[in-house]
């Protein structure tokens, strides 16, 4: 079964510098790869993700992933942190257990990030 | 942008009470899912559904639950008799269809259901 873990339970940065949040996952074949983003009292929003080609994701708000199978990582980054990316952070991993384009998600713990002034 | 809306916001219940969670899925979209989230924990798979039948479910999803699509746009989840370790976040989403292979879940803003 897959399994994602998310190393840090809560990060805290100055607005302004950058980030990186950590996600390695377990998963036996190809994996898709997600980092969605929860702000208080909000849904899941989709960050960005992977499902093949180009390693190196780019997504919303400045934020991209870049995939590692070697290391079975998928780690977010962003060069300048804005007071306003102050929330949760989930990295997930979609597999399915049937094949074609239905899947489910595994979800890690999830890190919060504080952010500075 | 189209969104997946669920109601309502948060949902109290007394124990052994029957709660039944909306969604609307986004228009177009074929797979829907309930996912929920204990307070502190992961947000866990609940069921998938597709073609007007369960596709997948955990082994969360006991007798307990059950999951409809009464119309042409709605989606629901409901729990026969709530117990306390049902209160949780519980969100809602979905994901076009086959033609869409790599696509993704789209998720709601969730219900949070308190069960007293």
């Amino acid at each position: 079964a897959q399994s994602v873990t998310q190393p840090d339970i809560h990060i805290t940065v100055s607005e302004g510098a950058s980030l990186e949040l950590r996600c390695n996952y377990s998963y036996g074949a190809t994996p898709y790869l997600f980092w969605y983003v929860q702000s208080p009292g909000q849904g899941l929003q989709l960050l960005l993700k992977y499902f093949s080609g180009d390693t190196l994701v780019q997504g919303i708000k400045g934020f991209e992933a870049e995939f590692k199978r070697s290391q079975s990582s998928f780690n977010l980054r962003k060069p300048s942190v804005h007071w306003s990316d102050a929330a949760e952070y989930f990295c997930a991993v979609g597999a399915s257990d049937s094949g074609g384009s239905n899947y489910k998600l595994t979800f890690g713990k999830g890190t919060l990030l504080t952010v500075n002034p | 942008e189209p969104e997946v809306t669920q109601t309502p916001s948060h949902q109290v219940t007394q124990m052994g009470q029957e709660v039944i969670l909306r969604c609307v899925p986004i228009s177009n979209h074929l797979y829907f899912y309930w996912y929920r989230q204990i307070l502190g924990q992961k947000v866990e798979f609940l069921v998938s559904f597709y073609n007007n039948e369960i596709s997948e479910k955990s082994e969360i999803f006991d007798d307990q639950f059950s999951v409809e699509r009464p119309d042409g746009s709605n989606f629901t989840l409901k729990i026969r008799s709530t117990k306390l370790e049902d209160s949780a976040m519980y969100f809602c989403a979905s994901k076009r269809g086959e033609s869409s292979y790599n696509s993704p879940l789209h998720f709601g803003n969730g219900t949070r259901l308190t069960v007293t």
